[in-house]
């Protein structure tokens, strides 16, 4: 039982560039989130699916857009990646809805050029 | 929308002391509290969480206090230990459809033996 994974641990771009970031999980959980960390500002939710099929934009969407491909994974794409998405991306699920315990993922390092 | 504040932002402490930490909300409608634990390198992980039906919760040495009325929450971790040195986040939620979970900007614990 792994968990929550995500794939690449760490990536460099240059400004315009795409890149599609992975997460999988391999509890069951219906729902699935996407923040990212930046220093001094917590954690920021960007996009989140509720359940298999739904989507929803969270406090930073702007630049990213999501796929939730089947219940075990949700994808986060920069199409045009921007020095301002420099951070670090988690993916976290739960069971069902915000009020239960999220379980994150390692996250990935990205650095925009 | 809801908004959470934490305080302080570094925490520096000897091993053995007590460590709190404070977090205000501002969504008197909140009703879930939770706090993450994220050490170097790894995502958030959930070490206690408190409902607005309850006024404090205890796992071992780690204690969750909430004051509805004065719209805070506190988390107390006793008997330090160097391996509780960490970034610690708090977060509130509502249970309502479309609503997110939002994170205080997090508190650097240092534990020094």
């Amino acid at each position: 039982n792994a968990g929550v994974t995500q794939t690449p641990k760490f990536q460099v771009l240059k400004t315009g560039q795409s890149m599609t970031l992975q997460c999988a999980q391999d509890m069951n959980h219906n729902s699935m989130y996407w923040y990212r960390q930046d220093p001094g500002m917590g954690l920021r939710l960007i996009y989140y699916s509720a359940s298999e099929g739904t989507t929803d934009k969270g406090e930073v969407p702007n630049g990213y857009n999501v796929s939730r491909l089947n219940k075990r994974e949700f994808s986060l794409r920069l199409e045009s990646a921007a020095p301002s998405q420099t951070s670090v991306y988690f993916c976290a699920s739960t069971a069902q809805g915000y009020r239960e315990t999220q379980y994150f993922g390692p996250g990935t390092r990205l650095l925009v050029l | 929308g809801e908004n959470v504040e934490q305080h302080p932002s570094t925490l520096s402490v000897q091993e053995g002391d007590s460590a709190v930490i404070k977090c205000t909300y501002s969504d008197s409608a909140s009703n879930y509290f939770p706090w993450y634990k994220q050490e170097l390198g790894k995502g958030p992980q959930l070490i206690i969480d408190i409902r607005s039906n309850v006024g404090e919760k205890k796992d071992q040495r780690i204690a969750v206090t909430l004051n509805k009325t004065a719209k805070h929450f506190s988390l107390h971790i006793t008997e330090t230990q160097p391996e509780d040195s960490a970034v610690y986040f708090c977060a509130a939620t509502v249970n309502q459809a479309g609503t997110a979970l939002i994170f205080g900007k997090g508190t650097t614990l240092s534990v020094s033996s």
